[in-house]
């Protein structure tokens, strides 16, 4: 069984379109993040939440909204695609641990990612 | 705040021979330490974590990363490349508790024949 899943694979669509992509994970974790990677590969956060709740929200335009149903699903919603757009989306989930010391640590399982293109 | 930078964009290694990626860090707090890999149009695969829980971690693989506060740094580094092993490798750094990972920018690690 997969892990994380993310559907579509590749998203190839026009400007202007809106779109969604959809993450579910199977290992019962309660955290579930959005990261972007750009054509240099470069990732990063864009979403998370927590139990259903939205608890980090970068940068990023309002045209992306994120949407938590319940702790095993993450879908992003993107209104009026532009060209920019263009990247890996990746889901990853999580469970907050505790570590030696005290001190939590976070391991993020991601998704295979998916593809998308803006024409 | 929190930032990771990997020292090199690029490694070419002969298969047989060591590898190693290097990673400096900035954090805040007591850091917690990630290595990902990700091989070609594939999603990110954890290799190892440091947790403060021993200062030398192994991974898969037969990889290993040894944290070093005075150095902040955290490379990465296997005795002996395979060719399996050409992928692009990310340092990461967490913001504990929100869970939020600082990625590096990356190494492209070219295994030659």
């Amino acid at each position: 069984d997969t892990a994380v899943s993310q559907t579509p694979k590749y998203l190839v669509t026009q400007m202007g379109n809106d779109k969604s992509i959809k993450c579910e994970q199977n290992l019962g974790h309660d955290t579930m993040y959005w990261y972007k990677q750009d054509s240099k590969k470069f990732l990063k956060i864009m979403f998370s939440y927590n139990n259903k709740e939205l608890i980090i929200n970068e940068t990023v335009p309002n045209r992306f909204s994120p949407k938590s149903p319940d702790k095993a699903h993450l879908n992003l919603h993107i209104n009026s695609l532009e060209l920019g757009d263009s990247a890996v989306y990746f889901c990853a989930s999580s469970q907050v641990l505790g570590g030696a010391g005290g001190i939590t640590y976070n391991e993020q399982f991601f998704g295979p990612g998916t593809r998308l293109t803006v024409l | 705040a929190q930032s990771v930078t990997q020292l090199d964009s690029h490694v070419s290694v002969s298969e047989g021979t060591p590898v190693l990626l290097r990673c400096n860090y900035s954090s805040s707090y007591s850091p917690s330490l990630f290595w990902y890999v990700q091989h070609p149009n594939k999603g990110l695969q954890l290799l190892l974590k440091y947790t403060s829980a021993a200062t030398l971690v192994k991974g898969i693989n037969g990889f290993e990363a040894e944290f070093k506060k005075s150095e902040t740094s955290f490379h990465l580094t296997k005795p002996s490349a395979h060719m399996s092993d050409a992928a692009e490798y990310f340092c990461v750094v967490s913001d504990t508790p929100l869970g939020r990972l600082y990625f590096g920018r990356g190494t492209q690690l070219t295994v030659w024949p």
